[in-house]
C-alpha cells in the first residue's frame, strides 16, 4: 500500500525565516504534485514535478524531487504571512501500464507564519 | 474561465436521507475525481473516471455510496442512506489526461453535515 508522509505536520515560523517541508513516499513514482489549501477553501496546484532531480520555483517557494530517495521537498524562503496555509504533496500511483493519474495525498503540513 | 463547479456548497440533512452531490468539470478535461476530506482521515480518493468511465472505485467506503458520470460535463456522488460519519467536505476535481501529466483542478467542495 502506498504511503505518503509529510513532516512536520505543523510548522510555526516567523516572517523572514527559511524552512523546508518534507514529503516521503513508499513506492516508485516519478510524478509528484504540491498543492496549497487555505482554511475552508479548495486546493490550488503549486508545482508538478516529473522526473528525478526536477526543481521548480515560484516566488518564495521551491520544490524538488529525488525519485531514488522517494523524497520531495518544499522550501520556503523568507516566509511572509500570506504563505500561511496547509500544504499537501501528492504522488501518482504507477502500475504495469505506467502512471495512473490516481493521486495519493500526504497528511498535509499546516504552516503558520507569525509576524 | 470557469473552474470545476460543485453544488451544493453546503448540505445539512438528517441521518437516513439521500444526499446527491453534483460536479461540473472543466470543459475539455477527460478525467474526473471525487475526494473526501476529514480531519481524521485527511484527503481520500473515492472514485475516478476517465472519459466518463469509472476506472477505480476502491476508495468508495460502502455500498451506500455511488457515483455516475452520464456525460463529459456532469457527475454525481450519491449517498443513500446517509449516516453521521459521512459528514465531511467532498471535493470534485478534473484534469486533462494527456501525454504530459497535468495537475488536478479542484472545485470549492461541498461541506456535508449529517445530523
Amino acid at each position: 500500500e502506498l504511503k505518503v508522509e509529510q513532516n512536520p505536520l505543523f510548522l510555526s515560523m516567523q516572517e523572514g525565516k527559511n524552512y523546508t517541508i518534507y514529503c516521503n513516499y513508499s513506492t516508485t513514482s516519478d510524478r509528484l504534485y504540491w498543492y496549497r489549501q487555505d482554511p475552508g477553501k479548495s486546493l490550488e496546484s503549486l508545482f508538478v514535478l516529473l522526473s528525478n532531480g526536477a526543481v521548480k520555483q515560484e516566488g518564495r517557494l521551491m520544490a524538488s524531487l529525488d525519485t531514488k530517495a522517494r523524497l520531495s521537498t518544499l522550501h520556503i524562503t523568507a516566509a511572509v504571512h500570506d504563505l500561511s496555509a496547509t500544504y499537501f504533496c501528492a504522488v501518482d500511483i504507477r502500475n504495469y501500464g505506467g502512471a495512473t493519474n490516481k493521486l495519493i495525498f500526504g497528511t498535509g503540513t499546516l504552516l503558520a507564519v507569525q509576524p | 474561465d470557469a473552474g470545476v463547479i460543485q453544488s451544493p456548497r453546503h448540505e445539512v440533512t438528517e441521518m437516513g436521507q439521500e444526499v446527491t452531490l453534483r460536479c461540473k468539470p472543466i470543459s475539455g478535461h477527460n478525467s474526473l475525481f471525487w475526494y473526501r476530506q476529514t480531519m481524521m482521515r485527511g484527503l481520500e480518493l473515492l472514485i475516478y473516471f476517465n472519459n466518463n468511465v469509472p476506472i477505480d472505485d476502491s476508495g468508495m467506503p460502502e455500498d451506500r455510496f455511488s457515483a455516475k458520470m452520464p456525460n463529459a460535463s456532469f457527475s454525481t456522488l450519491k449517498i443513500q442512506p446517509s449516516e453521521p460519519r459521512d459528514s465531511a467536505v467532498y471535493f470534485c476535481a478534473s484534469s486533462l489526461r494527456d501525454i504530459l501529466p497535468q495537475p488536478q483542478h479542484f472545485g470549492d467542495g461541498t461541506r456535508l453535515s449529517i445530523l
